[in-house]
C-alpha cells in the first residue's frame, strides 16, 4: 500500500532553534498534505492544509510565520518550527492524500509516522 | 461543545472482556465515519468504517445511529494487544477541516 515517510521521528532541540520536519509519499503524487499536532492525551488538531504549489491554509490559532509550510513537489512538503520553545514541544504527524481520492474513501488518507519534538 | 466528544477513559479492562466506547459528533451534515487506533506516540491507523447497518470485522462491530449523532465500538473478546487509544473520526466535507478526530479513548487490557 501507499507509504507516508516522515522524518525525524525525534528531535530534541534547545529553545529559540528551528526545527525541519519532512513528509514524503513514497509511491503516490500527493496534491494535499495534512499537518497535525497532539498533545499528550489530546486529539490530532489540524494545524494547516498544505496544497502543492501554493500557500498553505493554516487554521484558526495557528501562527503561519511561526509554523512554516513548503510543498515545492507532489511528494515532499516541510513544516519548520521556527524559533522554538518548550510549548511547541508536541507530537507532529502528517497525513497524505492521493491526488484523486476523497478524504472519505478512507483508503485515499494516509499518515506518518509522526515526529515527537522535545523543546529544552 | 466538541465537533467529536469521546469519553476519555482510561478502561481497564481484563483479558477476554467485551468493552464499548462511545462517539457522538456535533453537525449533523457529517458525512462518514471511522474508528481509528492509535498507540502510543505512533501514527493513527485505520480500524474500520463506520455504517448506519452497522459492521463487523471479527471481534470489532461499529455501529452509527445518525438521528442521535452517535457512534460505537464494541470489541468482544478483548485481548493484550487490543491495548491502544481508540479515536472516533468524523468526516464531513462541509467542513474545511474535513477529518475531525476525537479526543480519543484509552483501553488497557489486563492479563
Amino acid at each position: 500500500g501507499a507509504v507516508v515517510s516522515q522524518h525525524p521521528s525525534w528531535v530534541i532541540c534547545k529553545s529559540g532553534t528551528s526545527v525541519k520536519i519532512e513528509c514524503r509519499s513514497l509511491d503516490f503524487q500527493a496534491t494535499t498534505m495534512f499537518w497535525y499536532r497532539q498533545f499528550p492525551k489530546q486529539s490530532l488538531m489540524l494545524m494547516a492544509t498544505s496544497n502543492e504549489g501554493s500557500k498553505a491554509t493554516y487554521e484558526q490559532g495557528v501562527e503561519k510565520d511561526k509554523f512554516l509550510i513548503n510543498h515545492a513537489s507532489l511528494t515532499l512538503s516541510t513544516l519548520t518550527v521556527t524559533s522554538a520553545h518548550p510549548e511547541d514541544s508536541s507530537f507532529y504527524i502528517c497525513s497524505a492524500r492521493d491526488g484523486t481520492g476523497e478524504i472519505a474513501t478512507n483508503e485515499k488518507l494516509f499518515f506518518g509516522s509522526g515526529t515527537q519534538l522535545s523543546v529544552l | 461543545r466538541k465537533e467529536v466528544e469521546q469519553d476519555p477513559g482510561p478502561f481497564n479492562v481484563p483479558e477476554g472482556a467485551t468493552v464499548a466506547f462511545n462517539c457522538t459528533y456535533s453537525n449533523s451534515a457529517s458525512q462518514s465515519f471511522f474508528w481509528y487506533r492509535q498507540d502510543c506516540r505512533k501514527e493513527p491507523k485505520l480500524l474500520m468504517s463506520v455504517y448506519s447497518s452497522g459492521n463487523e470485522d471479527g471481534r470489532f462491530t461499529a455501529q452509527l445511529n445518525r438521528a442521535s449523532q452517535y457512534i460505537s465500538l464494541l470489541i468482544r473478546d478483548s485481548k493484550l494487544s487490543d491495548s491502544a487509544t481508540y479515536l472516533c473520526v468524523v468526516f464531513s466535507s462541509g467542513s474545511a477541516r474535513q477529518l475531525t478526530f476525537g479526543s480519543g479513548t484509552q483501553l488497557t487490557v489486563l492479563p
